[in-house]
């Protein structure tokens, strides 16, 4: 079964830009998670996505959004750019049946805001 | 929202010891609490996790500790082995796994 794929790995943008991150969880995984990961504040959650929906939601300004698609492929969005929007953007799937727990992560986009 | 607090955050350990990471966290709601390890330049990866009906977990050379009570839990590594070194996460979780509140991290060095 192949794992959780990010794409891009990397990525570079100019602040004011917007730019779209690709999460395709494990196949059968209906829930997508979505965190940052900066030297200084660790991971943070973003926001979750399971059917389409967004279950929860973290403590991140509105410029971040996302969405998931009906094959449960999720992408994330940062508009208007910050240069402190540079981390590594990580997102994790979990199979959501059966009470299983067990988040697997993506290798993560890393952004570079210039 | 949660707040989880995770100490120390690096530690050094001769190969054979053993390192303990403790975390701490604040909404009695939370009934998750998996470790992560995370290798430089790769994706964390889960190498335990308890839930809150459980005080203990083993796995091999590797445990976990909650107390509830007191709003904290700790990882326990014995035999330490130098492919143990990377950085480790606490986390704990509201709403099962759907959102993970994470430590700031501890990076375990292990020394040959």
């Amino acid at each position: 079964k192949a794992g959780v794929t990010q794409t891009p790995r990397y990525l570079i943008k100019t602040r004011g830009q917007q730019v779209t991150l690709s999460c395709s969880p494990i196949s059968g995984h209906r829930s997508v998670s979505w965190y940052q990961q900066t030297p200084g504040q660790g991971l943070q959650f973003l926001f979750e996505y399971f059917s389409e929906t967004q279950r929860n939601k973290g403590n991140f300004p509105g410029r971040f959004s996302g969405r998931q698609f009906s094959n449960s492929r999720s992408e994330m969005n940062v508009s208007t750019l910050e240069l402190g929007d540079s981390a590594l953007y990580l997102c994790a799937s979990r199979d959501d049946r059966l009470g299983r727990t067990e988040a697997f992560f993506g290798q993560g986009t890393r952004l570079t805001v210039v | 929202g949660e707040n989880v607090e995770q100490h120390p955050s690096t530690l050094s350990v001769q190969e054979g010891d053993s390192a303990v990471i403790k975390c701490t966290y604040s909404d009695s709601a939370s009934n998750y609490f998996p470790w992560y390890k995370q290798e430089l330049g790769k994706r964390p990866q889960l190498i335990i996790d308890i839930r809150s009906n459980v005080g203990e977990k083993k796995d091999q050379r590797i445990a976990v500790t909650l107390n509830k009570t007191a709003k904290h839990f700790s990882l326990h590594i014995t035999e330490t082995q130098p492919e143990d070194s990377a950085v480790y996460f606490c986390a704990a979780s509201p709403g099962g796994a759907n959102n993970l509140f994470f430590g700031t991290g501890t990076r375990l060095t292990v020394i040959p």
